[in-house]
């Protein structure tokens, strides 16, 4: 039983790269988030996704993408990397938000 | 708009004491709080989610409490272990996924 898999664990980038979050769940959950958590503050939604097909914009999406074409994955995509996108990113799932959340081991991205 | 207050930002304490971490929150208004614990460079690791209906929560040393009206919830640890050194965070969900996160209490056991 995996749970959410994020890939990779870390990744160094060059201001203007893009590049592509990967998050997988084997739970067959329908909600799935992203969250950036930068150091001593607490985490901050991104984007979420209530199933496949359907995404919505978190507190902090600008410089982001996403997408949910099945119920497994939800990557998320940066065009431009900027130095304030550097942060750790972490994937989460639920099958409903009032039984809780399930998180990945995150993603530790610095931007150069 | 929700705020969450972790107090205090980090604690340490001796191998065996009882212990009371504090989480504090504006809006009364929740579906659930739920705890979690953060190793250094790890993910979150869920410890106990909280009904807005319901008191308390147990899971083995670990009981968190929930007082909806006061805005406050309290995850107490029974006999500290070293390896119960970690951050330990609290997050409140108001629905419409929005699950607003505390910035989590550093808990440091000594041995």
């Amino acid at each position: 039983n995996a749970g959410v898999t994020q890939t990779p664990k870390f990744r160094i980038l060059k201001i203007g790269q893009s590049m592509t979050l990967q998050c997988a769940q084997d739970m067959n959950h329908n909600y799935m988030y992203w969250y950036r958590q930068d150091p001593g503050m607490g985490l901050k939604l991104i984007y979420y996704s209530v199933g496949a097909g359907i995404t919505d914009k978190g507190e902090v999406p600008n410089g982001y993408n996403v997408s949910r074409s099945t119920t497994e994955d939800f990557p998320l995509r940066l065009e431009l990397a900027a130095p304030s996108q550097t942060s750790v990113y972490f994937c989460a799932s639920s099958p409903d938000p009032n039984y809780g959340y399930t998180f990945g081991s995150g993603t530790r991205l610095t931007v150069v | 708009k929700q705020e969450v207050t972790q107090i205090p930002a980090a604690l340490s304490v001796p191998e065996g004491e009882n212990l009371v971490l504090n989480c504090s929150f504006t809006d009364s208004a929740i579906y659930n709080l739920q705890w979690f614990r953060q190793d250094p460079g790890k993910g979150l690791t869920s410890l106990l989610l909280i009904q807005s209906s319901q008191r308390e929560q147990t899971s083995g040393r670990l009981n968190a409490s929930l007082d909806k009206s006061s805005g406050r919830s309290t995850l107490y640890i029974a006999a500290s272990q070293p390896g119960d050194s970690a951050t330990y965070l609290c997050a409140v969900n108001q629905g419409a996924q929005k699950l607003v996160f505390g910035q989590g209490t550093r808990l440091t056991i000594n041995p």
